[in-house]
């Protein structure tokens, strides 16, 4: 079974500029999450999907940021723009369902603004 | 509101127990989790414990809960040199399994 592929695995940008990651989450799993990972931190939730739909944004800064998941299946998060604090790895995760189980979770992309 | 805690770094001599603490403060949580990351790579859930559960055991790792105290702890017997990594405790929150993590703990496995 294939894992959750992410890409790029490594970004470096100026600050102000754009950025989008991508995720494509295990086959048949319904819910897919982006967390970020700041150095020495654990992840934190940026922004769930349950299929195509929002489940928890809350932690999203969407003046800046912003996550789709169109057809249900692979998502993109982007920034813009850019800003130093925004350095960290993007971690995507995906499970069967929103009920209490396993997620797994992707290498990440780690992400430098300078 | 959601918290957890660990301490940051632990040092044990290979072949000792490792034991690694956790306190969460979500009581509503149903499941609490040890994920492991390697360096340069993603999460790997290592096992989970449903809320109701005091101990679960799998092959070298023990899980221990102290559900009044919020108490969660890792305990790996026989520790190699392949169990270096950092240990995320999570707590599940809100009902749709968001993960709550807490900073993690080094553990570093020396000869």
């Amino acid at each position: 079974e294939a894992g959750v592929a992410q890409s790029p695995r490594y970004k470096i940008i100026e600050k102000r500029q754009s950025v989008a990651f991508w995720c494509n989450p295990i086959s048949g799993h319904a819910t897919l999450y982006w967390y970020q990972q700041i150095l020495g931190q654990g992840p934190k939730l940026l922004i769930q999907f349950q299929n195509n739909g929002v489940v928890d944004d809350s932690q999203l800064p969407k003046d800046r940021f912003s996550a789709e998941r169109l057809k249900g299946v692979d998502s993109t998060l982007k920034i813009q723009p850019a800003k130093l604090e925004d350095s960290a790895v993007y971690l995507c995760a995906s499970s069967l369902t929103q009920l209490n189980t396993e997620a797994f979770f992707g290498q990440g992309t780690r992400l430098t603004v300078v | 509101g959601e918290d957890v805690e660990q301490s940051l770094f632990l040092s044990v001599r290979e072949g000792d127990s490792s034991v690694i603490n956790c306190t969460y403060t979500d009581s509503s949580s149903t499941y609490l989790y040890w994920y492991k990351q390697e360096p340069g790579a993603g999460l790997q859930l290592l096992t989970y414990i449903f809320s109701n559960m005091d101990m679960k055991q799998d092959q070298r790792l023990t899980v221990l809960l102290n559900k009044k105290d919020k108490h969660l702890s890792l305990r790996i017997a026989d520790t190699q040199t392949g169990d270096s990594a950092i240990y995320f405790c999570a707590e599940n929150s809100g009902g749709y399994n968001k993960l709550i993590f807490g900073a993690g703990t080094r553990l570093a496995v020396h000869p």
